[in-house]
Parts: C-alpha cells; structure tokens; sequence
C-alpha cells in the first residue's frame, strides 16, 4: 500500500536558516505529492502541491520537487522565519478513489 | 467567504456521556471528511462523505458515527465518550474526493 515516511522532529534552526524536510514515498502509478502546514491551535492548510514528476511547488519561500526517480519530495526554504514555526505533513495521493496519505508530520521550531 | 467551522473548539466532558462535534461549511464542496489526530500528530481518517447521504469509514475504526443530510453539514457523534477517545478533531472538505483538502480548525476533546 501508500505509505509516506518523512523526518522525524523537532527540527530547530535559528531564524534565517537554511530549512529542508526530507519526505519519501511509496505509491503504486504516479501519485500527486503535497505539504501541509499546521500552525499552533489550527488545522491543517495546503502549503504546496506537484502532481507529476519533476514538477515544483512553490508558496511562501517554501519549495518541493516531485522526484520520481529517487521517490521523494523534499521540502526546502532558503531562510526561516519564526512564523514558520508549525508541524509540516508530507502526503500524497495515489490515482482514482485513493485516500490521502499522511506522514507523521514534522515539527519545526523557528528561534530567533 | 468560503470557510469550514467546528463547534466546540474545546471539549472536556465526563466518560459515558453522549457528544456530537459540529462541523459547517461555505466551501461549496460536495466531499467531507473527519480525522483524528492522536498527540503525536499523526492523523487518521476515521469517515468520509461522497454527498448528501452518503457515509463511509475510513481507515481507523471508530466508534463515532456520522451523517450527512445536508450539504453543509457533516457531524461526528460519539455515543458513550471514553477516555481513548481524547483527541482532537478534524474535519475537511474537498472539491474532488480524496484530492486537495481544506481544513477546518479543529476540536480538542479531553474526556476524564
């Protein structure tokens, strides 16, 4: 089945930092791949999306390659900010009436 | 303005008791879906609606149920709440099924 593993948290950087994610996937076909952002006290908001390899989302400063050949969608930001402090999900979705695949969500404190 | 609300926010109830999570919204979407998210953050999906009287379990077996008799609204009921039960409570919604979802803010249950 679906299955996506990302890093495990927390992750903390000083602010203007370089921030990168690592998620991998496992998927039958070609699924489309996302990263979700929770804020403290929130749900879960899109923060980007690819839906076919070598496609990159890009919102926020954040950005994620769909990297077929190496099965992975790394989320990356060149310099963090303490509002990005927040828990990112990897997942992805797998063709037809496939649920969403989540991963374990990683947490990323931000410090001044 | 398109928006998906949950009621309550906070819940601290006693085991036995019977509870109904509210969830609303004015995003226009036919798909709805609940999650649980247990404290270490992973989320599980627990039901989902195609439409307007259309139910299905998810993944995680739960003892809630669902309905859905209008389009707006997609309740979660626990009939006799217990202290496995304390999680928070996702609810989203979706154009397509199982694709981009949008979440609502959540509701954090505590059941002593």
């Amino acid at each position: 089945g679906d299955s996506v593993t990302q890093m495990e948290g927390p992750v903390t950087l000083s602010e203007e930092a370089f921030l990168t994610i690592n998620c991998t996937y496992t998927a039958t076909g070609y699924p489309s791949l996302f990263w979700y952002v929770q804020y403290p006290g929130e749900g879960l908001q899109l923060l980007l999306k690819a839906t076919k390899a070598d496609d990159k989302g890009s919102n926020k400063g954040f950005e994620a390659t769909y990297r077929k050949e190496t099965t992975s969608f790394h989320l990356e930001k060149g310099s963090v900010q303490v509002s990005d402090s927040a828990v990112y999900f990897c997942a992805l979705k797998s063709g037809g009436y496939q649920k969403v695949t989540f991963g374990t969500g990683t947490k990323l404190q931000v410090i001044p | 303005e398109a928006d998906i609300y949950q009621t309550p926010r906070y819940l601290v109830i006693g085991t036995g008791k019977k509870i109904t999570l509210e969830c609303s919204q004015t995003m226009g979407h036919d798909k709805m879906y609940w999650y649980q998210q247990d404290p270490g953050m992973e989320l599980h999906l627990i039901h989902y609606s195609y439409g307007v009287n259309s139910t299905e379990k998810g993944d995680l077996s739960s003892e809630s149920t669902v309905s859905r008799i209008r389009t707006e609204h997609f309740p979660l009921t626990l009939e006799s709440a217990r202290p496995s039960h304390t999680s928070q409570y996702l609810c989203a919604t979706s154009r397509q099924l199982h694709e981009t979802q949008y979440f609502g803010p959540g509701t954090r249950l505590l059941v002593l």
